[in-house]
């Protein structure tokens, strides 16, 4: 099946840094989504990026479907952003996401 | 719009009990996914419906696990006996299923302990 891997698996940031998160994928796929759990558990919907650039405020992603990877751009970081960032992607329509290991982000006061 | 609901959030049982979960998916999302996701790793796949009719059922342990969808929208995950090594997060996603778009939304997930 189709293998994705993120790094780095932690990140230990000061509040206000800035920072960037890496998806590599195996294979071919139809979809990327980029989700934050957080500490309570929910996995919070970031972005659906099977191609192109995306920003969302603090947040923008990459993917460059082409050479399979994905990254995610964390910007001015809070505290609040702590917690494991998931890159998932499907291979084809309507199928199972395969999630990376995560990143575990620590953002201290 | 209300989101992807789950319960009960939390349950704690002894080995060999039954246990069942219950999902309610985001109105008019076609698409119910079953996802079991253990400590420090990412969520996986147990099961995938299109409406009623469960299209992947490949990595569910159908010894012990089975699932229902019944009328296309509401969905139960059931163990029976549960074991030790069942503890882990059960999380329900949904997705519309229209072509060529299927991002997948979460509800809070159960968290099972068998003691």
């Amino acid at each position: 099946g189709i293998q994705v891997e993120q790094s780095p698996p932690d990140l230990i940031l000061q509040e206000g840094a800035n920072s960037t998160l890496r998806c590599n994928f195996s294979d071919s796929v139809n979809n990327l989504q980029w989700f934050h759990q957080n500490p309570w558990g929910q996995l919070i919907n970031l972005f659906y990026i099977p191609s192109g650039t995306k920003q969302n405020g603090r947040l923008s992603a990459t993917t460059v479907a082409t050479e399979r990877y994905s990254l995610l751009y964390i910007s001015s970081s809070q505290t609040t952003d702590s917690g494991v960032y998931f890159c998932a992607v499907e291979w084809a329509s309507g199928s199972r996401l395969t999630f990376g290991e995560g990143t575990q982000l620590t953002v201290n006061p | 719009e209300a989101g992807v609901v789950q319960s009960p959030r939390y349950k704690i049982i002894e080995k060999k009990q039954p246990v069942a979960f219950w999902c309610n998916p985001i109105s008019g999302h076609n698409t119910l996914y079953w996802y079991l996701q253990n400590l420090g790793q990412g969520p996986e796949l147990l099961i995938r419906y299109e409406n009623e009719e469960a299209v992947d059922d490949s990595q569910l342990p159908k010894d012990r696990f089975s699932a229902e969808r019944l009328k296309g929208v509401d969905s139960t995950l059931k163990i029976q006996p549960a074991e030790l090594g069942d503890s882990a997060v059960y999380l329900c996603a949904s997705s519309s299923g229209t072509s060529g778009y299927n991002e997948q939304f979460f509800g809070p997930g159960t968290r099972l302990t068998v003691l």
